[in-house]
C-alpha cells in the first residue's frame, strides 16, 4: 500500500529563514504527490502537486517542491518564511489508478519574528 | 466556482447518540471522499465514492459508521452509536479526474465532540 512519511512533526523557523519540510513516499510506481496546507479551523488547501514532467514544482505563496525518484522524496521548501506561513502542512500521495489520496501525519510550522 | 460545502460546522453529542454530516461536492466532481482527522493527526480516509459507487471503504468502521451518496452528488456520513474516540474533524473532499492528475478540494469540515 502507498504511504507517505513526514519527518518532524514540528518545525520552527525565524521569519525570513529557509523553510524545509520533509516528505518521503512509498510506492512501487511513480505516484502523484501533493502538499496541502491547513490553517486553524479550516479545510485543506492545495499548495502544489507533482504528476508528470518537470520534477521541480512551484506552488502558491512562494512554495516549491522537488520530486526525487532516487530518494523517494518530495520535500517542500520556501526561501524566506513569513509569519503567515504558520500552519499545518500535509504531504499526500495518490494512486494513479484509483485516485485514492493518502496523507502523512503532518508537520506544524511555527514562524518566529 | 462554489467550493465543497459541509454542514454542520460543529456538533456536540453524548456518547451512544447518533449524528449525521452532510456534504455537497463541487459540481461535476465524480469522486467524493470522507476523511476523519483526529487532533494532531493527518486525515484518514474513511470512504471514497466514484459517482454513487463505493471505491474504497476499507477504513470505515462499518459497525457504527455508514455513508451514502445518492444520485452521485450529495453525501451523508452517519455515526450510530457514537463513541468518545469518534471526536474528530470530518472532512469531505471532491475531485474531478483530469488527464494526468487528480486534485482534491476540501470543505471546511465538521468538528464533532463526543462527551
Amino acid at each position: 500500500a502507498q504511504s507517505v512519511t513526514q519527518l518532524g512533526s514540528h518545525v520552527s523557523v525565524s521569519e525570513g529563514a529557509l523553510v524545509l519540510l520533509r516528505c518521503n513516499y512509498s510506492s512501487s510506481v511513480p505516484p502523484y504527490l501533493f502538499w496541502y496546507v491547513q490553517y486553524p479551523n479550516q479545510g485543506l488547501q492545495l499548495l502544489l502537486k507533482y504528476t508528470t514532467g518537470a520534477t521541480l514544482v512551484k506552488g502558491i505563496n512562494g512554495f516549491e517542491a522537488e520530486f526525487k525518484k532516487s530518494e523517494t522524496s518530495f520535500h517542500l521548501t520556501k526561501p524566506s518564511a513569513h509569519m503567515s506561513d504558520a500552519a499545518e502542512y500535509f504531504c499526500a500521495v495518490s494512486d494513479q489508478g484509483t485516485d485514492k489520496l493518502i496523507f502523512g501525519t503532518g508537520t506544524r510550522l511555527q514562524v518566529f519574528p | 466556482e462554489a467550493g465543497v460545502a459541509q454542514s454542520p460546522r460543529y456538533k456536540i453529542i453524548e456518547k451512544r447518540q447518533s449524528v449525521a454530516f452532510w456534504c455537497n461536492p463541487i459540481s461535476g466532481h465524480a469522486t467524493l471522499y470522507w476523511y476523519q482527522q483526529i487532533l494532531g493527526q493527518g486525515p484518514k480516509l474513511l470512504i471514497q465514492f466514484q459517482n454513487n459507487g463505493v471505491v474504497d471503504d476499507s477504513q470505515l468502521p462499518k459497525d457504527r459508521f455508514s455513508a451514502e451518496r445518492l444520485k452521485g452528488v450529495d453525501s451523508t456520513l452517519k455515526i450510530q452509536p457514537a463513541k468518545l474516540e469518534d471526536s474528530a474533524v470530518y472532512l469531505c473532499a471532491s475531485s474531478f479526474r483530469q488527464a494526468g492528475s487528480t486534485e482534491a478540494f476540501f470543505g471546511q469540515g465538521t468538528r464533532l465532540t463526543v462527551v
